[in-house]
């Protein structure tokens, strides 16, 4: 069975770094891209990148490059979306998703709730 | 970027109304469209990949139609547990961007 299993909630203070994570399982992860998409409190589903596990190749959305940054772990089937000084309108519901072969997220995380407060 | 135009932003209809969701592309994106469903306080789903292919597990009412830049999400039926907001994605180019999303309410 494939999973999309993620970091637990995060509270963090403005200026603070942060790293979480989305671990596959159930498939060959290096075969597949991982994507992140967050969700702002009462509103739409926004792309902030993708990743292929095999090589790491990335490609962010203008939106959120030079904001955020998208590794993965091969050895350990983990994707990260970490950010090195976090603002209160960081703020949010953040997703990890699957392509796999030519089918866009088909599988997702169940969320990590990120929540940036003084 | 490509913009992606949903309607309505949201509806309200009964159980067993058919109901139609649109999507239009800004440019041209062959069917690299998805259209997923998403209830409150739970990661989306995946109903339709491909503009008009159904996902393994979705149920046949749920059907997807278009190519290039006009696409229609349709629920033929509308059962209980349709109620949710519906989002479309485009993954043709980057960045791939998703509609504003579609609230279906119960009238």
């Amino acid at each position: 069975e494939v999973q999309l299993v993620q970091s637990g909630a995060e509270v963090k203070k403005p200026g603070e770094s942060l790293k979480i994570s989305c671990k596959g399982s159930g498939y060959s992860f290096t075969n597949d891209w991982i994507g992140w998409v967050r969700q702002m409190p009462g509103k739409g589903l926004e792309w902030m990148g993708i990743i292929y596990a095999g090589d790491s190749d990335t490609r962010y959305s203008p939106s959120f490059q030079g904001q955020v940054t998208i590794s993965a772990d091969k050895s350990i089937s983990t994707a990260y979306l970490q950010w090195s000084s976090l603002k209160a309108s960081d703020s949010a519901m953040y997703y990890c998703a699957r392509l796999s072969n030519g089918v866009c997220f088909d599988h997702w995380g169940q969320g990590t709730l990120v929540t940036v407060s003084s | 970027a490509i913009q992606m135009t949903q309607s309505p932003s949201s509806l309200s209809a009964s159980v067993g109304d058919r109901v139609t969701i649109t999507c239009r592309a800004s440019q041209g994106i062959r069917d690299d469209l998805g259209w997923f469903q998403q209830k409150p306080g739970k990661a989306p789903k995946l109903l339709i990949y491909a503009a008009s292919s159904l996902q393994s597990g979705v149920p046949s009412r749920f059907s997807g139609s278009g190519s290039g830049t006009d696409f229609t999400l349709t629920i033929s039926s509308l059962q209980p547990e349709d109620f949710a907001t519906y989002y479309c994605l485009q993954h043709y180019n980057y960045p791939w961007t998703f509609g504003q999303g579609t609230k279906v309410e119960i009238k």
